[in-house]
């Protein structure tokens, strides 16, 4: 099957500790994308990649850092200067880079408390 | 500050009427895309808008984009319970490579 995977789908961190979110796909899509998602809000943008060992940062990208070694992975650190960084984390794909003609294809999620 | 304004926040409605979310940019969009996500999953792309004025139907679900590109409305008619979750709206600018999420309108359908 094709898509895009996220692991875990659920994760617990002590405050202070960095945390690296994974996200794998196996769709050959250049742009990968991480979305935060709170309560009662839309998706933020928090870093952007067009082609490996090239990304952008987004609208919050403070506290977080992102690789792009290689063109299936995309992981995303939650570094401790993230003030608030429990939240809903979803990576998501496209076929070229945000040409505004193309879908994006999300993972499943992952949930992460810090406590 | 927030983008794309997206209305209403939540709708509920009995199983059988119509529901609309309406999405509003303060500048010109090139393009609109909508997602729905369920409760528990994750976003699913349902459609892209173009063009000035475009209007295109999926079923029971019409989309449109307004003549200015700066608006935008997804329309259910005779919800269903499986219609149940969140719906997004994301515009992307000119000369602005990234898509902005509405906030999204939370349906909720009684059966």
């Amino acid at each position: 099957d094709g898509g895009i995977t996220q692991s875990p789908k659920y994760l617990f961190r002590k405050e202070g500790q960095n945390v690296t979110l994974s996200c794998e796909q196996n769709l050959n899509h250049d742009a990968m994308y991480w979305y935060r998602q709170d309560p009662g809000q839309g998706l933020r943008l928090i870093y952007y990649s067009q082609i490996v060992n090239d990304f952008q940062k987004g609208d919050i990208a403070e506290g977080y850092s992102v690789s792009r070694e290689k063109k299936e992975s995309f992981p995303l650190t939650v570094t401790s200067a993230q003030k608030n960084p429990t939240a809903f984390y979803l990576c998501a794909s496209s076929i070229i880079f945000f040409t505004g003609n193309n879908e994006q294809f999300f993972g499943p999620g992952t949930r992460l408390t810090v406590l | 500050g927030q983008q794309v304004m997206q209305i209403p926040q939540y709708q509920h409605v009995q199983e059988g009427e119509d529901f609309t979310t309406y999405c509003n940019s303060s500048t010109t969009l090139s393009n609109i895309q909508w997602y729905k996500q369920r409760p528990g999953g994750h976003p699913v792309f349902l459609i892209q808008l173009v063009k000035s004025g475009e209007v295109k139907k999926q079923k029971r679900l019409t989309f449109q984009f307004g003549e200015a590109k700066k608006n935008s409305s997804l329309h259910i008619t005779a919800t269903q319970t499986t219609d149940v979750g969140t719906y997004f709206c994301a515009g992307a600018k000119y000369n602005f490579n990234k898509f902005y999420f509405g906030s999204g309108t939370k349906l909720n359908v009684k059966p």
